[in-house]
């Protein structure tokens, strides 16, 4: 069955760094998504992709953040200067367009950025 | 204000039986949504959704029934077993402009713990 995949699983970086998590969406996927869990709390939507720009983000999504499509098949997040707030899971998900069911999401495993 | 709220951090059940778990919400407008679950370092997996138009939608064990008077919706696994133990999370695509698009917004989760 296809699936998300993510890497690394488990980043660490120092505060001030840039970091960037990548994600390989599944092949027939137009649509990708970025989201973010902080421990201990809700599943957060960070920004949605489709024909290579953004077409939603959040109000955490900053100039901090940016999204990338380098080429068919990986769907990076770039954090420039990580912050101690950055760190937690990062989920990347994907879908079909068009309306639901079809855009039901599929999640990668995360990564777990941590920011000392 | 657009949330999905899920009121029970954790709910216990015995193999077997029934477990029954909680989501409300806030905006009537919503007119989709899903459930997922989440093992321990791995990311959500889609379950089961459900359309606002129906009150009902069953698959295998899991049905998810919707109470659109109440706001209500709510995920029955009959019957429980171990290996659905696990954090399962509703959620609801955000509406904007009275049409929902990809942007999820998730409950806090519910871990279930089923008992041999």
């Amino acid at each position: 069955e296809p699936e998300v995949t993510q890497t690394p699983s488990h980043q660490v970086t120092q505060m001030g760094q840039e970091v960037i998590l990548r994600c390989v969406p599944i092949s027939n996927h137009l649509y990708f998504y970025w989201y973010r869990q902080i421990l201990g709390q809700k599943v957060e939507f960070l920004v949605s992709f489709y024909n290579n720009e953004i077409s939603e983000k959040s109000e955490i999504f900053d100039d901090q953040f940016s999204v990338e499509r380098p080429d068919g098949s990986n769907f990076t997040l770039k954090i420039r200067s990580t912050k101690l707030e950055d760190s937690a899971m990062y989920f990347c998900a994907s879908s079909l367009p068009g309306a639901w069911p079809l855009r039901e999401q599929y999640f990668g495993p995360g990564t777990r950025l941590t920011v000392t | 204000d657009q949330q999905v709220k899920q009121n029970s951090p954790s709910l216990s059940v015995q193999e077997g039986r029934i477990s029954i778990l909680n989501c409300d919400y806030t905006n009537s407008m919503f007119d989709y949504f899903l459930w997922y679950k989440k093992y321990p370092a791995e990311g959500p997996t889609f379950l089961i959704s459900i359309s606002s138009i129906k009150d009902k939608n069953e698959d295998g064990r899991f049905t998810v029934f919707l109470n659109k008077s109440a706001k209500h919706l709510s995920l029955h696994i009959v019957p429980s077993q171990p290996g659905d133990s696990a954090v399962y999370f509703c959620a609801a695509p955000v509406l904007a402009g009275g049409t929902s698009y990809g942007k999820l917004t998730f409950g806090q989760g519910t871990i279930l713990t089923v008992h041999p």
